[in-house]
């Protein structure tokens, strides 16, 4: 497409719930990283996705976040038993495939998927 | 570690000068970024400069880079209502390109 889109653009949930959040990235874009804005934290890098594999999920914060990307496209984020911390502004950012000696890294985010945990 | 430092807020009025410090940790890094983020927007790239650069200009925007002190600032002239938004620096880390992302400087402008 001819932006990231991410889905749902709100969501509200009970604690304890599973919650799923949809990211289609530019098209072409094999790189694909997913961020977490909450209020006072900034931006927080959850997981880097090169085409399907993750080699970087250092940022997950706990076994209750999982992500996985399918044909090199569309990325979920799923979140387990949901805690009220969980509330935030999840991100999506895609880029095309970056090595070091290939330049700025730049990424095009999407507008964000809002999740509320009552 | 990894840790980019930003102030949280500034104000300045119409058609002065905006100056937004961001202050990082790797030296390694190669790019530093500038976002912009308006309200219930994602984040939009504004400028990027090269590590072995000290100066970028882009029309209304200067980006200085101080690599001995790890000094970042964005410059915007004549700043109109307009600008105001939350703007991010970033440092690219290691080898997968991940952006670190300061806390985002609140620039409000006033009439």
């Amino acid at each position: 497409g001819a932006g990231v889109s991410q889905s749902p653009s709100n969501k509200v949930t009970e604690k304890g719930k599973d919650v799923e959040l949809r990211c289609d990235p530019i098209s072409g874009h094999t790189a694909l990283y997913w961020y977490r804005q909450s209020l006072g934290q900034g931006l927080e890098f959850l997981i880097y996705f090169q085409g399907n594999s993750a080699p970087d999920k250092s940022g997950l914060p706990s076994d209750r976040f999982s992500a996985e990307r399918t044909g090199g496209s569309v990325s979920t984020l799923t979140i387990q038993r949901t805690q009220q911390e969980d509330s935030a502004v999840y991100l999506c950012a895609s880029s095309l495939a970056w090595r070091e000696s290939s330049g700025a890294n730049v990424l095009t985010f999407g507008a964000g998927s809002r999740l509320t945990v009552l | 570690g990894e840790d980019v430092e930003q102030s949280l807020f500034l104000s300045v009025r119409e058609g002065d000068s905006s100056v937004i410090n961001c202050t990082y940790t790797d030296s390694s890094s190669t790019y530093l970024y500038w976002y912009k983020q308006e309200p219930g927007a994602g984040l939009q790239l504004l400028t990027y400069i090269f590590s072995n650069m000290d100066m970028k200009q882009d029309q209304r925007l200067t980006v200085l880079l101080n690599k001995k002190d790890k000094h970042l600032s964005l410059r915007i002239a004549d700043t109109q209502t307009g600008d105001s938004a939350i703007y991010f620096c970033a440092e690219s880390m290691g080898n997968t390109g991940k952006l670190i992302f300061g806390q985002g400087t609140t620039l409000q402008v006033k009439p």
